[in-house]
């Protein structure tokens, strides 16, 4: 089981962000797909996750409005985009598969991906 | 949210000793279906993410066992019992239970 996420983002405040996440190794519509970032000197957050066999989200409210994950599942493939980039949004960004879920909750995670830089600066 | 705090957060350990990393949550981590959804994480310098522990005790597949969860309600432990030069990283806690999943702020594992 891998996730290979795309390169290092460099954007302006006021921007958007496109982090993709590609899964292999499993049947990709099987375990969801969360996302979690780490800003510089910060702990971990939670910012979401999406079921690919449906297509349905749950995002952390403070996010709300600002970030849509999304997958191709003709190419095994996840998306984060996050929009009305501020210098707080600089972090690496993870992706991590579910490994344990009830609905919409997910419960536990276990492979993770290769991580994102994205940097706001102007 | 749930707060998740770990101790200490720098844990320097001679080789081939035992270390032991404590994290505490703000609130009962029992689920519903009576499960306790805690996990422990490996951040190796560099890497992402890997877990080690999930459900509190039970070992991921491939890591040694060396590597031991306990706890239950809001206190779990994670030991090392003889430390290798490759476990240095940081370890975290982190929360499946209560929504949104939160994590602790991490151990820096280091050798003396």
């Amino acid at each position: 089981v891998e996730l290979v996420q795309s390169g290092p983002e460099v954007k302006k405040p006021g921007a958007s962000v496109k982090v993709s996440c590609k899964a292999s190794g499993y049947t990709f519509t099987i375990n969801g797909i969360s996302w979690v970032r780490q800003a510089p000197g910060q702990g971990l957050e939670w910012m979401g996750w999406i079921n690919p066999y449906n297509g349905n989200t749950k995002y952390a409210p403070k996010l709300q409005g600002r970030v849509t994950m999304t997958t191709d599942t003709s190419t095994n493939t996840a998306y984060l985009e996050l929009r009305s980039l501020i210098s707080d949004d600089t972090a690496v960004y993870y992706c991590a598969r579910v490994d344990i879920w009830s609905g919409y909750h997910v419960l536990g995670v276990d492979v993770w991906g290769t991580g994102t830089t994205v940097t706001v600066s102007s | 949210d749930v707060v998740m705090t770990q101790s200490p957060l720098s844990l320097p350990v001679t080789l081939g000793q035992p270390a032991s990393i404590s994290c505490r949550s703000s609130q009962s981590l029992v689920y519903s279906d009576g499960n306790t959804y805690l996990s422990w994480f490996q951040q190796r310098p560099g890497q992402s993410p890997r877990r080690l522990i999930y459900k509190v005790s039970n070992r991921d597949s491939g890591v040694p066992d060396r590597f031991s969860g306990s706890g239950s309600g809001t206190d779990f432990t994670l030991k090392i019992s003889r430390v290798e030069a490759d476990d240095v990283g940081v370890y975290f806690c982190m929360q499946g239970t209560h929504w949104p999943e939160t994590f602790g702020q991490g151990t820096k594992v280091e050798i003396k």
